[in-house]
């Protein structure tokens, strides 16, 4: 079965510290998604990659950077993670052609103390 | 600006009564249409798909949903609410500037009443 894997289901980090939040697909997809979803406000779109090397900032990119070496691999940073950050982070995954549509992990809830 | 409007963020229903979940969204194009669903503490899951052809599409967990362009609507149903239902349920629609990027709704929570 085709899948995105999120290397964590939850977390707990510090306020200041440089969080990594992993996201792997093994279905070849072009590209890629990060968002973060909290109570009231939907899915928000933080970065997304349409190719190796490739980025671009999405709706609230503030606070975060990504990272995409290889096509299956799209890395979430929080460069200096603060409690505003405390939320539940999906990856999604598509193909170019858009017509099927995102797959998505299974969520990093984060909190930040 | 494109949008996605899902009409009330919460929708209850006793089981076994007809589900009916509003999504209305804003295109300029011919869109692909999505709906997902979402249980506590997991990823959103594709339910079911409009892209081109036959407007009534079925989807899992007996869901249906019918494309009419000429209400801008895309309107999720189920004749027979159970249990295992009761979750957040996503409607998005594909970009006009770019169809692999998805505009979401700001989702729809449905309780089903014993």
């Amino acid at each position: 079965d085709v899948k995105v894997t999120q290397s964590s289901r939850y977390l707990v980090k510090r306020t200041g510290e440089k969080v990594f939040l992993e996201c792997v697909q093994d279905m070849d997809h072009e590209n890629m998604f990060w968002y973060r979803q909290d109570p009231g406000l939907g899915l928000r779109l933080i970065y997304f990659s349409y190719d190796v090397k490739m980025k671009e900032k999405g709706d609230i990119p503030e606070g975060y950077s990504v990272s995409r070496e290889k096509k299956e691999r799209f890395s979430l940073i929080l460069e200096s993670a603060s409690t505003n950050q405390t939320s539940m982070y999906l990856c999604a995954s598509s193909l170019s052609t858009g017509n099927y549509g995102y797959t998505f992990g299974s969520g990093t809830r984060l909190t930040v103390v | 600006a494109q949008s996605v409007t899902q009409l009330g963020s919460h929708v209850s229903v006793s089981e076994g009564a007809l589900v009916l979940l509003r999504c209305n969204y804003s295109s300029s194009v011919p869109p692909y249409l999505f709906w997902y669903v979402q249980y506590p503490n997991q990823g959103l899951q594709l339910l079911l798909k409009y892209t081109t052809g036959a407007t009534l599409v079925k989807g899992i967990n007996g869901f249906e949903a019918e494309f009419k362009k000429s209400e801008t609507s895309f309107h999720l149903t189920k004749p027979s609410a159970h249990m295992s239902d009761a979750a957040e349920y996503f409607c998005a629609v594909s970009a006009v500037d770019s169809s692999y990027k998805l505009i979401f709704g700001s989702g729809t929570r449905l309780l089903v009443r014993p």
